[in-house]
């Protein structure tokens, strides 16, 4: 079964605490990403990766941190100083960014909490 | 940069009948994508339909459908049969062919179905 995973389903965070967000995925998709999405609102990007070493920030990066050692994973860590970080996050990988394979699947998404 | 405008925070159809969500968008390239994607109670981001802007032929898959009114930068989403497995948030999304564009949702529209 091809498709994206990510772990957990619900993390919660202590205050001053950083915590890893997983993503994986099967589909040999070159391109990946991070998004965060709040109550009534749509999709912000957080950071992307085009290739495995390489990786840019979105449009609301700070506080976070992303790595891409491997073509499959691209983990997401939430940093301390993310001072609201209770939202929804969505992973999603693409072919290739860009052109007409950009079209992005989804993973299910991790519901971080704040205690 | 791109703008992406959904005007109806909720909707409402009763079962079997059709129902249209409206979106409209704004961006400088000519050569561009436009997706719908639905994220229902289990909160995963479901690609529902695509539109690539260069053809003229509005996209359609199975009950979906599109009318995508180029020079109007309108891509609205029909939806026929309403079946209560369609009961969502709908998100409209565009991207540029060109360059490091990122994918640009909209604010999405809840859609209700009335058995």
């Amino acid at each position: 079964d091809g498709g994206i995973t990510q772990s957990p389903k619900y993390l919660f965070r202590k205050e001053g605490q950083n915590v890893t967000l997983s993503c994986e995925q099967n589909l040999n998709h070159d391109a990946m990403y991070w998004y965060r999405q709040d109550p009534g609102q749509g999709l912000r990007l957080i950071y992307y990766s085009q290739i495995v070493n390489d990786f840019q920030k979105g449009d609301i990066a700070e506080g976070y941190s992303v790595s891409r050692e491997k073509k499959e994973s691209f983990p997401l860590t939430v940093t301390s100083a993310q001072k609201n970080p209770t939202a929804f996050y969505l992973c999603a990988s693409s072919i290739v960014r860009g052109g007409p394979r950009e079209t992005q699947y989804f993973g299910p998404g991790t519901r971080l909490l704040v205690l | 940069a791109q703008t992406v405008t959904q005007s109806q925070p909720e909707m409402s159809v009763q079962e079997a009948e059709t129902v249209t969500l409206s979106c409209t968008y704004d961006t400088s390239e000519s050569d561009y994508y436009l997706f719908w994607y639905k994220q229902p109670p289990s909160r995963q981001m479901i690609l529902v339909i695509r539109q690539e802007a260069y053809k003229q032929q509005n996209a359609t898959e199975n009950r979906f459908s599109v009318n995508f009114q180029k020079a109007a930068k309108s891509f609205s989403l029909k939806i026929s049969d309403s079946q209560l497995g369609d009961a969502a948030m709908y998100f409209c999304a565009c991207i540029s062919n060109f360059g490091n564009e990122k994918l640009t949702f909209g604010t999405g529209t809840r859609l209700t179905i009335i058995p």
